[in-house]
């Protein structure tokens, strides 16, 4: 069964810390990896996209990677706001007829004064 | 561009009456959309995929005739809630794609429906 399994489940961090949550996948064969940016009783917004090949992606303060060969991802957030509190979601999409997309659980990160 | 509507934004029943959710894709034609319920501290979870004139299909363990789902348009998709229940109070969120040969999903701001 394809999974994506999120880590850590939430975090606290301080107005202008930075932080790093990880993703790591077992869907294949491999299309592409979004992170998501929901907040609290909205949508997912795409923060990022990366295929196979790319190893980095950056959307101003905040860096996906990717290591297609260990199946890890991880995005970096830079002198945090408080506007970044929301949850982060890792989604990977398989190479399969219809494109079925798998989610992770998601990051709850507060970003706290 | 790629905008995805939902209507209403919130909604609160009484247990036993139906409820109609609509998705709406502003400023492109989408041929699928798709489902998702999403509970507190849980990811999305996928209901059905909605192709445009055709009958939705449905995940496993979600039932047909309880949850229906109408895709008339390109532009237009609903989810029916029937004979709601308190176990059917989640926020339930859609999304819209373009085609199947891309697996971009534009996300809609989804609807929290509560039943009483």
């Amino acid at each position: 069964k394809n999974q994506v399994e999120q880590s850590p489940q939430s975090l606290i961090i301080l107005e202008g810390k930075n932080c790093t949550l990880q993703c790591n996948y077992t869907v294949s064969p491999f299309s592409n990896l979004r992170w998501y940016k929901q907040d609290t009783g909205r949508g997912p917004v795409s923060l990022t996209i990366m295929t196979f090949s790319e190893n980095t992606k950056s959307n101003g303060r905040y860096t996906a990677t990717l290591d297609a060969d260990t199946k890890q991802s991880s995005l970096h957030i830079t002198a945090s706001q408080l506007s970044d509190s929301a949850s982060y979601i890792c989604v990977v999409s398989a190479v399969v007829s219809d494109y079925k997309l798998s989610f992770g659980a998601g990051t709850t990160v507060t970003v706290r004064a | 561009g790629a905008v995805v509507s939902q209507h209403p934004s919130w909604v609160i029943c009484k247990s036993g009456t139906s409820v109609k959710i609509e998705c709406r894709s502003l400023d492109f034609q989408a041929t699928t959309m798709f489902w998702y319920r999403q509970f507190p501290k849980q990811s999305l979870m996928l209901m059905a995929t909605s192709n445009e004139g055709s009958k939705a299909t449905y995940e496993q363990g979600v039932e047909k005739d309880k949850f229906l789902i109408n895709h008339a348009s390109l532009t237009l998709s609903t989810l029916t809630v029937t004979s709601a229940h308190p176990e059917d109070s989640s926020f339930y969120i859609c999304s819209a794609r373009v085609n199947r040969a891309t697996d971009t999903q534009y996300f809609g701001p989804g609807t929290r429906l509560t039943v009483l």
